[in-house]
């Protein structure tokens, strides 16, 4: 079984400091992870995977993550926060075999951006 | 490009009343679709999840149900709605990764 753990529930940065998100992961197999950011009264967007190969992913919105097998981690980092960056943010890992697709999703992190 | 819609954006229900939210899905065939709900500071649930027309799986027991009626439709119904059937409700679909509907929040009274 899969499953994934957001440390932090809320997370406080000035504009322009950086962003730091904090996931682990648990997995029997090799995992594909995610990170999602939601707006309030939205939908869930995705911002960035990690399947095979680089550990280091980019996403949209100039944040990134490094997949960390010996760490079972995926933190979600950018270098300079923005005000358009205050948002949740889920962490979720997807199961292989038989899954279907389907994912389990951290409880996630919501970022506060002060000016 | 996939594009996915969910319908109604916003839906305010007497207990005991029925449910009826509909998912649709362009630009892709035969996904895999799910419903999620989200309530207020508990995440994402999984609720159902489909591979095909007709087929339904439930992860967790309720007085909800799911539909598939149509390759790209995706219906979440109930006939009587509790108080704890509040809270955001998420349509995605998916091929490889998971790509989220804009959500329709509903509220019981």
């Amino acid at each position: 079984a899969q499953s994934v753990t957001q440390l932090g529930s809320h997370v406080s940065v000035s504009e322009g400091a950086l962003v730091l998100l904090r996931c682990n992961y648990s997995s029997s197999v090799p995992p594909y992870l995610f990170w999602y950011v939601q707006y309030p009264n939205q939908g869930l967007q995705l911002l960035l995977k990690y399947t095979t190969g680089a550990t280091l992913v980019k996403g949209i919105n100039g944040f990134e993550a490094e997949f960390k097998k010996s760490e079972t981690s995926f933190h979600l980092t950018k270098p300079s926060a923005h005000m358009s960056d205050a948002a949740e943010y889920f962490c979720a890992v997807k199961a292989g075999g038989t899954s279907y697709g389907k994912l389990t999703f951290g409880q996630g992190t919501i970022l506060t951006v002060h000016p | 490009s996939q594009t996915i819609h969910q319908w109604p954006a916003t839906l305010v229900q007497p207990v005991g009343s029925p449910l009826s939210l509909e998912c649709t899905v362009e630009g892709t065939s035969n996904p895999n679709l799910y419903w999620y709900r989200q309530a207020a500071g508990r995440g994402l649930q999984l609720l159902f999840y489909s591979v095909g027309i007709g087929q339904i799986s439930s992860e967790v027991p309720q007085n909800l149900s799911a539909s598939r009626p149509q390759d790209r439709q995706f219906i979440l119904s109930s006939k009587k709605l509790l108080l704890s059937d509040s809270g955001f409700y998420l349509c995605a679909w998916s091929i490889s990764e998971q790509y989220f509907g804009p959500g329709t929040r509903l509220t019981v009274t």
